[in-house]
């Protein structure tokens, strides 16, 4: 079974707050993932890591910065929270030749 | 431009049918699909996969189909259960990226 923890699950904030979204996996998992979906869309990739101070940006584009200081632990912040940062934030982890994929249960963000 | 399509938002099928579901993909460097299942409030779930070099692979109730010459790939529950009511997502892998489609929500009736 996947262990893969995002806190909070639901984070209600007003505009220009500052936030932290956790993700963490006891999996030893290298590779790490942030999606980011809103509604009957796909997800969309925004940030991964391949290891340790690896982090690259993904396909959308995003105001968010990610951190990979230790392998089980990839947070995500927004400096300045906006309306248009209300989405859910998934985060995922991999390891292996077939990138199956585990996620967490997801943050619902909603900005005021 | 969506290069993992899934074009049906929702299916409805009587418990104990079968359950079909599409995707459409545009890039032929994709080298494996797989799909996840979504319940409300939960992350996805990793459900069945199939490498390119295949096309088909069964695990249980569900089977996955890959067409390459026709970039088409379909997943298929059967005998469906009430607990398969979920939405189902179709992805494609490249270079340690998977791309994601909208979904499909399915329904199993009583």
């Amino acid at each position: 079974e996947a262990d893969i923890y995002q806190t909070p699950r639901y984070l209600v904030i007003g505009t220009g707050k500052k936030i932290t979204l956790e993700c963490s996996q006891t999996m030893g998992h290298d590779k790490m993932y942030w999606y980011q979906q809103d509604p009957g869309m796909e997800l969309h990739l925004i940030h991964y890591s391949y290891g340790v101070n690896s982090t690259e940006k993904g396909d959308l584009s995003s105001e968010s910065t990610v951190s990979r200081i230790r392998t089980e632990h990839f947070p995500l912040t927004l400096e300045s929270a906006r309306p248009s940062h209300t989405s859910q934030y998934l985060c995922a982890s991999s390891e292996g030749w077939y990138n199956e994929q585990f996620f967490g249960p997801g943050t619902r963000l909603t900005v005021l | 431009d969506q290069q993992v399509k899934q074009n049906s938002p929702s299916l409805s099928v009587q418990e104990g049918r079968i359950s079909i579901l599409n995707c459409d993909y545009t890039n032929s460097m994709f080298d494996y699909f797989l799909w996840y299942k979504k319940y409300p409030a939960e992350g996805p779930t990793f459900l069945i996969s199939i490498s390119s070099i295949k096309d088909k692979n069964e695990d249980g109730r569900f089977t996955v189909f890959l067409n390459k010459s026709a970039k088409h790939l379909s997943l298929h529950i059967v005998p469906s259960q009430p607990g398969d009511s979920a939405v189902y997502f179709c992805a494609a892998s490249r270079d340690d990226k998977i791309i994601f489609g909208k979904g499909t929500r399915l329904h199993i009736l009583p």
